[in-house]
């Protein structure tokens, strides 16, 4: 398994300002991936973070939104711009163990824009 | 595109009786992942499944992957206060990883 922290664990922001979430895995990982959790929903892919590269950006995701960097194997920073009360979600940072293997969830970031 | 579904939704049952939720995948998966997010907490990671007709147990749990590796279900025997939470199912599709909708849990004391 890894250990995944993530941080802020909690955060109320206002709108239009933007918040820059981070992510510190205790292995390095070749996989990394930002998820969002909307009140009562799913989780939905926002994009996988690439190490020295730009992040792959899933539909309906863009960077100029949610610009992401991963400077090496145990790190990655998301941030939320120009938030607006739709982005008030839980965003979890995960990892990908082994190829095509098992996902770990960082505790999320609960985020709430007012 | 590749589709994950889950039934039921919603599930309320008495504390002792048993629970399960279905996972429908529209394509043939590699694998298939359960997880659980408890209220106010993050999806932890329960089993992954690889073969056809596996069937996994953990203590009350029992997990199963269909023989055409589409689908596959969640058994709880037994539910406990404890087993409140969000059940997911998730697979891989090419390099996406996505999820189900989730079954939601209640049990009632």
């Amino acid at each position: 398994s890894a250990v995944i922290s993530q941080k802020p664990s909690r955060d109320i922001c206002q709108r239009g300002t933007s918040l820059t979430i981070q992510c510190q895995v205790d292995s390095q990982v070749t996989m990394m991936f930002w998820y969002r959790q909307q009140p009562g929903q799913s989780l939905t892919l926002i994009a996988t973070a690439n190490q020295g590269s730009e992040a792959t950006y899933e539909s309906g995701f863009v960077i100029d939104k949610f610009p992401i960097s991963r400077p090496n194997l145990t790190f990655s920073t998301l941030t939320v711009s120009n938030m607006s009360p739709e982005d008030s979600s839980i965003y979890l940072c995960s990892v990908e163990v082994q190829l095509a293997g098992t996902i770990y969830f960082g505790e999320g970031s609960w985020l709430t824009v007012v | 595109g590749q589709q994950v579904m889950q039934i039921p939704q919603y599930q309320h049952v008495q504390e002792g009786e048993d629970f399960t939720t279905y996972c429908n995948s529209s394509t043939t998966l590699s694998n298939i992942q359960w997880y659980k997010q408890r209220p106010g907490g993050h999806p932890v990671f329960l089993i992954q499944l690889v073969k056809s007709g596996e069937v996994k147990k953990q203590k009350r749990l029992t997990f199963q992957f269909g023989e055409a590796k589409k689908n596959s279900s969640l058994h709880i025997t037994a539910t406990q206060t404890t087993d409140v939470g969000t059940y997911f199912c998730a697979g891989w599709y090419g390099q996406n990883f996505v999820f189900g909708p989730g079954t939601r849990l209640s049990v009632l004391p």
